[in-house]
């Protein structure tokens, strides 16, 4: 079955960038959308955004002028940067998956572990 | 904006517990599907797909939950709440983006 695992840093510093990836395995990452969605400690979720590939992809409007995502199909990778990062950005990041089966969307079907991303001097 | 009430719920095992999710726009589309999904994370888990598109069951969810609603007003319903159903509950609209979740209801066992 479809397993995804997120890695990163889990401590960066202010107003660095925060670089996660995100891998995929036991299936391809070609024709779903890929999302970033956050949860910083004790509250709750935030949709950061998704990538289907490498000219679709749409992002939070509060996160956009920070986030780049991209995909690596030989790597079956999907990352995630965000720049200039504040402790405000100190969270679990999770990556999910979302696909289109017989005209029925299915948001967030698969979802990572998650790896927590510290922001701290 | 999805708001869900309560934010947190008590409920003895057998009884049956009900959660609602309003928004501040219809997440009814032209197409005719309305947009709204609800999610389950246990204590230490990542979330997963409990209910979409309103009232459909994804695979492997137990029949006891059920979703209804129309337009901005939907409801998760669990028939005779189990100890495993512990854990906070989310819906999420995709009409628009950015998607958004609703604040969260932890549901606790009595």
């Amino acid at each position: 079955q479809v397993q995804l695992q997120e890695s990163g840093p889990g401590l960066v510093k202010p107003s660095e960038t925060l670089s996660l990836t995100c891998t995929v395995s036991g299936g391809s990452i070609s024709g779903y959308y890929w999302n970033w969605i956050r949860q910083p400690p004790g509250k709750g979720l935030e949709w950061i955004g998704y990538i289907f590939s490498s000219a679709d992809t749409n992002y939070n409007p509060s996160l956009k002028s920070r986030v780049t995502m991209s995909l690596d199909a030989p790597k079956n990778q999907i990352s995630l940067k965000l720049n200039s990062v504040t402790a405000a950005d100190t969270a679990v990041y999770y990556c999910a998956r979302a696909r289109w089966l017989q005209q029925i969307y299915y948001p967030f079907d698969i979802w990572g572990q998650g790896t927590l991303a510290t922001v701290s001097s | 904006l999805m708001t869900q009430t309560p934010l947190s719920l008590s409920v003895t095992p057998g009884q049956p517990a009900s959660i609602s999710c309003k928004s501040s726009q219809s997440l009814l589309q032209s197409n005719g599907k309305t947009y709204i999904y609800w999610y389950l994370q246990k204590p230490g888990q990542s979330p997963h797909l409990l209910i979409y598109e309103v009232s459909n069951r994804f695979s492997g969810v137990p029949d006891r939950f059920s979703g209804s609603g129309s337009g901005t007003d939907f409801t998760l319903k669990i028939s005779r709440v189990e100890a495993e159903d512990v854990g906070l509950y989310y819906c999420l609209q995709t009409i628009q983006i950015p998607y958004t979740f609703g604040q969260g209801t932890k549901l606790e066992i009595k």
